[in-house]
């Protein structure tokens, strides 16, 4: 079975500045894709960024950029310029790639404040 | 906008009681979800559908079941409610079957609350 860890229940960064999120996972897989999730105060739940685990290239969506070490089995977010409409939890979640989709794995989340 | 539903979006109940949540469509995705999230656990799968009639368990199904008659709806139903079933009840949809279509996007969040 996957687990996935995020290591840092709470964060805070100050606005315009970069704060990176910490995610670890466990899985015997090679092919999977990762996903971070943001749900804000109103508790939707919105994609951020997702990454597949064969592609080397770290995924980038705006300000919102990762750092996956496959070997590492990490999978960390970065921030930049931090506004205060990123105060939200942040979710990591594992899917193993497999004929059809399977469900996602979730770490226990990050909630981000952001200050201004 | 994915297209999702989620009937109620509040309930309260009392503890014994039957409950359905409904998860509705309008896209035609194959894979449907149904999650639960509480504090300090973020969210966890209580069953999935991979296809009408087509639905399997997931980490934490003790006291729920399913149904998936038509594509674009998806039942969950406490048979008898209880307090621990108190939590916020995650839909989500998937395309499957290709690279880009495996992503899950969510429905608004249905809150129950169990007394």
């Amino acid at each position: 079975a996957q687990t996935v860890t995020q290591s840092q229940p709470e964060m805070s960064v100050q606005e315009a500045e970069t704060v990176t999120l910490s995610c670890t996972y466990d899985t015997s897989e090679n092919n999977y894709y990762l996903f971070w999730y943001k749900q804000p105060p109103s508790r939707q739940m919105i994609l951020v960024i997702r990454q597949e685990a064969y592609k080397q290239q770290n995924a980038t969506e705006n300000r919102f950029s990762v750092n996956f070490q496959k070997a590492a089995k990490s999978f960390s977010l970065k921030i930049s310029d931090s506004q205060l409409g990123d105060t939200a939890m942040y979710f990591c979640a594992f899917m193993k790639l497999d004929s059809g989709n399977t469900p996602l794995v979730f770490g226990k989340g990050t909630r981000l404040s952001v200050i201004a | 906008d994915a297209g999702i539903t989620q009937s109620p979006r509040h309930k309260v109940t009392e503890t014994g009681t039957p409950v359905t949540l409904r998860c509705h469509q309008t896209e035609n995705h194959r894979y449907m979800y149904w999650y639960r999230q509480d504090p300090g656990h973020g969210l966890r799968l209580i069953h999935y559908s991979y296809g009408v009639k087509d639905t399997d368990k997931g980490e934490v199904s003790d006291g729920y079941s399913v149904s998936r008659s038509k594509t674009e709806d998806f039942l969950l139903t406490l048979e008898s409610a209880t307090s621990s079933q108190t939590s916020v009840y995650f839909c989500a949809i998937s395309e499957g079957g290709g690279v880009g279509e495996e992503t899950q996007y969510f429905g608004p969040g249905t809150r129950l609350l169990v007394l």
